[in-house]
């Protein structure tokens, strides 16, 4: 089982649909969560960061923590082409003096048509 | 303005050769990172220096040397390149090792 499950899709939705985005995790050690947004032939770029459990909300993007199911989600209201991309969840145990890397789902291309 | 800088951003090289990859960040970060992102798209740590330390390395070959000359810039030196390191490599940068800012990636490819 690896670390970090992600359903690496393709998502096709409406333009304007909820997306829900999802990663579950085995390692019961993480306690920082973060989700990153990649465009073809471009960095991560980080849209959410979030601490143990609990949610979180800038702007369209809303990010859920449940650490007792280690289940994490990223939710994108009202979502608009400029949206597509592939999304990565990425967590931390905090260990190591905060210089530990993170763990990376392999990614959920999403895709919003016009 | 960019935070975090990777140079070159292409590289075409042949087997046996030896290449390095600079990075720089203007962000007043402590800690910088190197990540291979494999055809998959799958991206795992390679290593992280906090304030020029090493401390991380993630069963790395020898082949691959970090060097940190000081705290903005952290370099990757790749010996005796192989068909198999052929990746994007990423650096990035955090200011409490959790938030991580990544650069514009190096697109290797060996031949």
């Amino acid at each position: 089982q690896k670390e970090v499950e992600q359903d690496p899709g393709p998502l096709s939705v409406p333009e304007g649909a909820i997306v829900s985005l999802n990663c579950t995790y085995s390692n019961s050690a993480f306690q920082y969560f973060m989700w990153y947004r990649q465009y073809s032939r471009k960095g991560p770029e980080l849209l959410m960061y979030t601490y143990s459990s609990g949610n979180k909300e800038d702007g369209r993007f809303t990010a859920q923590v449940d650490k007792s199911s280690k289940y994490i989600s990223l939710f994108i209201r009202d979502s608009q082409p400029s949206d597509s991309a592939t999304y990565l969840c990425a967590m931390s145990a905090g260990s190591g003096g905060g210089a530990d890397g993170l763990t990376f789902g392999k990614g959920t291309h999403l895709i919003i048509q016009p | 303005d960019t935070a975090v800088s990777q140079t070159p951003k292409y590289l075409v090289t042949q087997m046996g050769n030896d290449k390095s990859i600079k990075c720089e960040q203007n962000l007043g970060h402590d800690t910088m990172y190197w990540y291979k992102q494999d055809s998959k798209k799958f991206l795992k740590i390679m290593f992280s220096y906090n304030n020029k330390e090493l401390i991380i390395n993630e069963t790395v070959p020898n082949r691959f040397s970090p060097k940190s000359p000081d705290k903005a810039h952290l370099n990757l030196h790749i010996n005796s390149l192989e068909l198999g390191d052929s990746a994007v490599y990423f650096c990035a940068s955090s200011p409490m090792g959790y938030e991580q800012y990544f650069g514009p990636g190096t697109r290797l490819t060996v031949t």
